[in-house]
């Protein structure tokens, strides 16, 4: 079974702060990881696509892999209220599907 | 570009209905299309992978004579929710992927039907 693993939340954060999402996959093997935003009652938004150990910066947003650890992250610096989603986690297993993490609930605190 | 359109945005029906929900790629050819099914508070859950012209591929666990997918041509989709109860009520999302959808967009998601069966 492959899975992909988040902290639900809540996580709350002051604005102007750092939040840290986090996600850890179970398949070694998997090569394309993905961080969604989704809101309420919304369909997913893509925000950062990731393959290659390291770091990735897109503005206020940097996502981190380590293979060796199975284990992918997601900065959002300046955090303003217009951030407070839900975001979810999506790895490829190598066959063309996306398997969603749970999503962690974020909320910026004015 | 690359926009898929879903529809209806939100329906209500009774019990024993059939629901149709379509997806649509307004402005590429969709080779696959992918039909999630997600309940309050959970993940995206996919339901079924469906190649245009081809049966549908079912996860485990979803009935596919409940569930009735079709993808008859390249733009269109459609999930029907066959006899509805209300344990169906949930929100339900499609996305589609082309021969070129790249890397960083494998695929683009519609905007979400919110079914609720009294």
């Amino acid at each position: 079974q492959k899975e992909v693993e988040q902290n639900s939340g809540p996580l709350s954060v002051p604005e102007g702060a750092i939040a840290s999402l986090n996600c850890t996959y179970s398949d070694r093997g998997s090569q394309s990881f993905f961080w969604y935003r989704q809101y309420s009652g919304k369909s997913p938004e893509l925000i950062m696509s990731i393959y290659s150990n390291g770091d990735k910066e897109d503005g206020r947003f940097t996502a981190q892999l380590n293979k060796a650890s199975q284990y992918v992250s997601l900065l959002i610096r300046d955090s303003q209220p217009s951030d407070s989603a839900t975001y979810l986690c999506a790895v490829y297993f190598g066959n063309e599907k996306l398997t969603f993490g749970t999503g962690t609930r974020l909320t910026i605190i004015p | 570009g690359a926009v898929v359109s879903q529809h209806p945005s939100w329906v209500i029906c009774k019990s024993g209905t059939s629901v149709k929900i379509e997806c649509r790629s307004l402005d590429f050819q969709a080779t696959t299309m992918f039909w999630y099914r997600q309940f309050p508070k959970q993940s995206l859950m996919l339901m079924a992978t469906s190649n245009e012209g081809s049966k549908a591929t079912y996860e485990q666990g979803v009935e596919k004579d409940k569930f009735l997918i079709n993808h008859a041509s390249l733009t269109l989709s459609t999930l029907t929710v066959t006899s509805a109860h209300p344990e169906d009520s949930s929100f339900y999302i499609c996305s589609a992927s082309s021969r070129e959808s790249n890397s960083n967009q494998p695929q683009h998601f519609g905007d979400g039907t919110r079914l609720s069966i009294l």
